[in-house]
């Protein structure tokens, strides 16, 4: 059964610490999404990659997000520092790209900023 | 700016009632309008609506997309307390991956 798998599931931090999290999309996958979902704002997407190479980032805070796939089987979404607002639960999902636009999410992680 | 409006925003109905949730768009080269239930966890991938007028169906749920008034409706026949969920739509681009997904529909259904 082909899932996104999404590790730490959930992570408590303090203000200033970095946090890694980490995704491992469907195998054959070649889209990935990071998102964002707060009670406020919904789901916001962060950042996206096609073939790994990143395609858009907008949603992404610059000074203190980053996001990378260092290959074809991991994506990882930093933050460093970390603030009480970056609160929220952060989802993985992967593609196929193409016409198939389903994405597949992952469980995602739950991050709490103290 | 692209936008994804869902209504309403929240809904509790009894067992057995159907329902219709309404989501409208205004997204730039428009190709496809997507729909997913999500409970406690993950959204969960429920329909892909690429053309107009053509209903999905799955079960007790269906959906329709009309690309002339730019919006959907999902609709849940003979609802059961397991349908309780968040339903996201979302509005896919002609050329990008990118999803910009409504804020969502909070459905409860009571016994």
């Amino acid at each position: 059964d082909a899932r996104v798998t999404q590790t730490p599931r959930h992570k408590v931090t303090e203000m200033g610490q970095e946090v890694t999290m980490r995704c491992q999309p469907i195998l054959g996958h070649n889209t990935v999404f990071w998102y964002r979902q707060t009670m406020m704002q919904g789901l916001e997407l962060l950042a996206y990659f096609r073939n790994r190479a990143p395609l858009d980032d907008s949603g992404m805070p610059k000074d203190r997000f980053s996001a990378e796939m260092p290959d074809a089987t991991l994506a990882t979404l930093k933050i460093q520092p970390s603030e009480p607002r970056d609160s929220a639960v952060y989802f993985c999902a992967s593609g196929l790209g193409g016409s198939y636009n389903e994405q597949f999410f992952g469980p995602g992680t739950r991050l709490t900023v103290l | 700016e692209d936008k994804v409006v869902q209504s309403p925003l929240s809904l509790v109905v009894h067992e057995g009632d159907t329902v219709t949730l309404n989501c409208s768009y205004e997204v730039t080269n428009f190709r496809s309008l997507l729909w997913y239930k999500q409970e406690k966890k993950a959204p969960t991938f429920l329909f892909m609506l690429t053309s107009s007028g053509i209903e999905k169906k799955s079960g007790r749920l269906s959906s329709i997309l009309d690309k002339k008034e730019l919006f959907s409706i999902l609709n849940i026949t003979a609802t059961q307390t397991g349908d309780s969920a968040i339903y996201l739509c979302a509005a896919c681009q002609e050329g990008a991956q990118k999803l910009v997904f409504g804020q969502g529909t909070r459905l409860t259904i009571n016994p």
